[in-house]
């Protein structure tokens, strides 16, 4: 299995809503990374996990939460998000942290809030 | 100061019109040049990895080559299937933000038939 793996891949939400991305993957990486994406716009690092605890967060607005509850799964609780929150969200892994061998993304969670 | 820089912005070329992207890097160390395909609202699709100057990879119409400031993407013989963003990336080379990769704003790739 090669894969990275995201659920929903549509998500639209409400303001006062609360929802969660998923992200799975089962190559045995102990690095798994948020990205977001604008449209037009090349992927931003958001949050970096490495061995199931968190590395670097990228100055995220705390509306944005993540969670690693093991080696592989990674999810994102999103909470009172803004209009401007609106993007494709990814996930990727890597064998462990700064790994240059690559990197896998997943085919993204498009996010629109209202 | 980006890390990372790609041109052209876009490029439309004609079914079988051979062409090449540029990427060119500013980070110190490299710990490997990355390139992806990107399809429209779809994850970045792996292509190749590049490490050190000199080395060239192919994958059916792609070649990537390394220098030791900047990458290229060649494409021979291009078909509509092609059509996609490229992207460029490096791995920061800092401890702080080690795992981080810098991304060029990409090449948006038209081919018509």
């Amino acid at each position: 299995d090669t894969e990275v793996t995201q659920t929903p891949k549509h998500l639209v939400m409400g303001m006062t809503n609360k929802k969660s991305l998923k992200c799975e993957q089962h190559m045995g990486h102990r690095a798994m990374y948020w990205y977001k994406q604008k449209a037009k716009k090349p992927p931003e690092l958001m949050f970096v996990y490495s061995y199931e605890k968190l590395s670097i967060n990228e100055s995220v607005p705390s509306r944005f939460s993540p969670e690693c509850p093991n080696s592989s799964l990674l999810n994102l609780h999103l909470h009172a998000l803004q209009p401007e929150d609106s993007a494709l969200y990814l996930c990727a892994s890597s064998q462990i942290q700064g790994d240059y061998y690559g990197y896998t993304f997943g085919s993204g969670t498009r996010l629109t809030v209202v | 100061e980006d890390q990372v820089t790609q041109s052209p912005e876009a490029l439309r070329l004609q079914e079988g019109e051979s062409s090449s992207l540029n990427c060119s890097y500013t980070v110190s160390g490299l710990r490997g040049l990355f390139w992806y395909r990107q399809d429209p609202g779809k994850g970045p699709e792996f292509l190749f990895t590049l490490y050190s100057a000199g080395e060239e990879k192919e994958k059916e119409r792609l070649k990537a080559t390394l220098t030791k400031k900047e990458s290229f993407l060649h494409i021979t013989a291009p078909k509509p299937e092609d059509s996609a963003t490229y992207l460029c990336a490096v791995p920061s080379d800092r401890g702080s933000t080690l795992g981080r990769l810098y991304f060029g704003r990409g090449t948006q790739l038209t081919v018509w038939p």
